[in-house]
Parts: C-alpha cells; sequence; structure tokens
C-alpha cells in the first residue's frame, strides 16, 4: 500500500520567517510528487516534480524531490500571513492514482 | 471561467437516507475523481473515471456511489450505507494521463 508521511503536522511561525515541510513516501512505480496548498476548501496546484535534484521554484516557494532518499521538501521564505494553509503532498503511481500525506497546518503570525 | 463547481456546499443528511453530491466540470477533462477529507487526515480516494460510462473503487468505496454520463459530470451518492458520512468531500479532475488535478471548492456533509 502506498504510503505518504508528512512532517510537521503543525507549526507555527512569525512573518518572515522560513518554514520547510517535509514529505516522505513509499510507494510502487513512482511517477510523480505534487505539492498542494489548501487555505479554506479547493487545494491549489504548487508544484509537480519527477526528478531528483531539480529545484523548482515559484516566488517564495521552492521544492525539491530525493527520489533515492524518497523525500521532497518545500520551502517558503519570508513567510507572509497569506501563506498560512494546509500544504498537501500527494504521490502518483504509474496508475495515476494520487496518495495523499495528512498534510502540514502552517500558522503564520504578523 | 473554466473551472470545477460542487454543490451544495453545506449538505445535512438524515439518518437512513441517501444524498448526491453534484460535480461539475467545464476544463473538458477526461478523469473525475471523488475524494473524502476528515480532521487530521489525507485525502482519500472514493471513486475515479477515466472515461465516461466507465469508473472505478477507490480505497473507501463502500456506501458510495457514482455515475459518469457526460463527461462534465460526476455526481457521488453517500448511501445509507455509510455509518460514517460526516466529512468534507472535494471532487477533482484532470487531463487523461495527467497526475495533475483540479479541484472543485468542496462539500461539507454532516448527519442530523
Amino acid at each position: 500500500e502506498d504510503k505518504v508521511v508528512q512532517s510537521p503536522l503543525s507549526l507555527v511561525v512569525h512573518e518572515g520567517d522560513t518554514v520547510t515541510l517535509n514529505c516522505s513516501y513509499e510507494v510502487t512505480n513512482f511517477r510523480s510528487l505534487l505539492w498542494y496548498k489548501q487555505e479554506k476548501k479547493a487545494p491549489t496546484f504548487l508544484f509537480m516534480l519527477t526528478s531528483s535534484g531539480i529545484e523548482k521554484k515559484s516566488g517564495r516557494l521552492s521544492s525539491i524531490l530525493d527520489k533515492k532518499e524518497l523525500f521532497s521538501i518545500l520551502n517558503i521564505t519570508a513567510t507572509q500571513t497569506g501563506d498560512s494553509a494546509v500544504y498537501l503532498c500527494a504521490v502518483s503511481p504509474n496508475d495515476y492514482k494520487l496518495s495523499f500525506g495528512a498534510g502540514t497546518t502552517v500558522t503564520v503570525r504578523a | 471561467d473554466g473551472g470545477i463547481t460542487q454543490s451544495p456546499k453545506y449538505l445535512f443528511r438524515k439518518e437512513g437516507q441517501n444524498v448526491t453530491l453534484s460535480c461539475e466540470q467545464n476544463l473538458n477533462h477526461d478523469a473525475m475523481y471523488w475524494y473524502r477529507q476528515d480532521p487530521g487526515q489525507g485525502l482519500r480516494l472514493i471513486y475515479y473515471s477515466q472515461i465516461v460510462n466507465d469508473f472505478q473503487k477507490g480505497d473507501i468505496a463502500e456506501g458510495y456511489s457514482v455515475s459518469r454520463e457526460k463527461k462534465e459530470s460526476f455526481p457521488l451518492t453517500v448511501t445509507s450505507a455509510q455509518k460514517n458520512p460526516t466529512a468534507f468531500y472535494l471532487c477533482a479532475s484532470s487531463d487523461y494521463s495527467n497526475e495533475k488535478l483540479f479541484f472543485g471548492s468542496g462539500t461539507q456533509l454532516s448527519v442530523l
């Protein structure tokens, strides 16, 4: 059975801090790993990673995948209150049925 | 605007009652999915459909049913056999052979 574990489950930071979220996985026939941000209701897509060691960046967010050690990290620098959300990690095997982790709740205080 | 529309936003179910959650997409996506989200847990796959008139059970299909008569629509029925239906339900879609999902805004189902 595919398994995705995110850590920490929650954290509270102050504006301007840097946050690192972790996602480890066990999946048969790994195809890709995806990160989503869920602010209120609908998760929105952040990144899709398929190759090890290649950092993907979007503004203050970045993510990297290590396929040997089976994990990914999501970094948020210079955090803002708008970064407060649940961050979801998912892995996709070859049949495209995503398996999600429990998520990390990030709270950014002004 | 292209997107996925779920309705209603909130739904209450009486014991023994079947309820249907609506999901419509105008993204011309082939695949559609239903997930259940419980507090502190990840999204769990209920049913998915990769093509019209065909669908497959996910990891927690018991007590649920779906249909896919049109490409745009993938309604989920929560039957009376689902003994713990209180949860947040998310519908998603994707292009065929593409794992990037687009999500609707969800339906919160509660039991009266």
